[in-house]
């Protein structure tokens, strides 16, 4: 049981490149999520996914786009990256917003923007 | 913006000490919840409490919520070196959580 997977785990782009961090979740969850977290700071929303076929934006969207491509896979694509996103990123997934569940982790993508 | 906030923002404690760490929070939550981090490592769940709940217990772990102070505290007894690791409170509020900036706790052995 893998629980929640992300790809990759590290990769250093220059500034202007783009790519995608990807996440996928065995657990048949609705809800699925992506955090920035940085130094001395919690974590940080990015955009979520409710469930299968919508995504809103969190706190912190600017520069990012997501993709919910079926219930178990979100993505999150960089579409020029900058220095200011240099960050560790964590996918999560959630059975069911509504409910008492704690959210489930993948280990993360180490992310260097030079 | 952040809500929740943990004080201390370090705690370096002996091996079989308890650690207390804290979880102050600003607007009304449907729930805490604990989480772990391991060095290098995503975030593991730990334990909920309901806002309607005063105190619960998972293992070594108590958990205690005060809605009035909006605060809340985690317990670790008889702490390990398998304990070092950050800790970090999370509300939930509507359909979102909303976390703090983490306690990193060492255990010295």
């Amino acid at each position: 049981n893998a629980g929640v997977t992300q790809t990759p785990k590290f990769q250093v782009l220059k500034t202007g490149q783009s790519m995608t961090l990807q996440c996928a979740q065995d657990m048949n969850h609705n809800s699925m999520y992506w955090y920035r977290q940085d130094p001395g700071m919690g974590l940080r929303l990015i955009y979520y996914s409710a469930s299968e076929g919508t995504t809103d934006k969190g706190e912190v969207p600017n520069g990012y786009n997501v993709s919910r491509l079926n219930k178990r896979e979100f993505s999150l694509r960089l579409e020029s990256a900058a220095p200011s996103q240099t960050s560790v990123y964590f996918c999560a997934s959630l059975r069911d917003r509504a409910g008492d569940q704690p959210q489930h982790f993948g280990d993360g993508t180490r992310l260097s923007i030079l | 913006s952040q809500q929740g906030e943990e004080d201390p923002q370090a705690l370096s404690i002996q091996e079989g000490e308890n650690a207390t760490m804290n979880c102050s929070y600003k607007t009304s939550i449907n729930n805490l919840q604990w989480y772990r981090q391991n060095s290098g490592r995503g975030l593991v769940h730990l334990i909920l409490i309901r806002s309607n709940e005063r105190e619960k217990h998972s293992g070594r772990l108590r958990v205690t919520l005060d809605t009035s102070k909006k605060s809340s505290s985690l317990l670790i007894t008889a702490s390990r070196a398998a304990d070092t690791a950050s800790y970090f409170c999370a509300t939930r509020s509507n359909y979102q959580l909303i976390w703090g900036a983490g306690t990193k706790l060492i255990i010295k052995p």
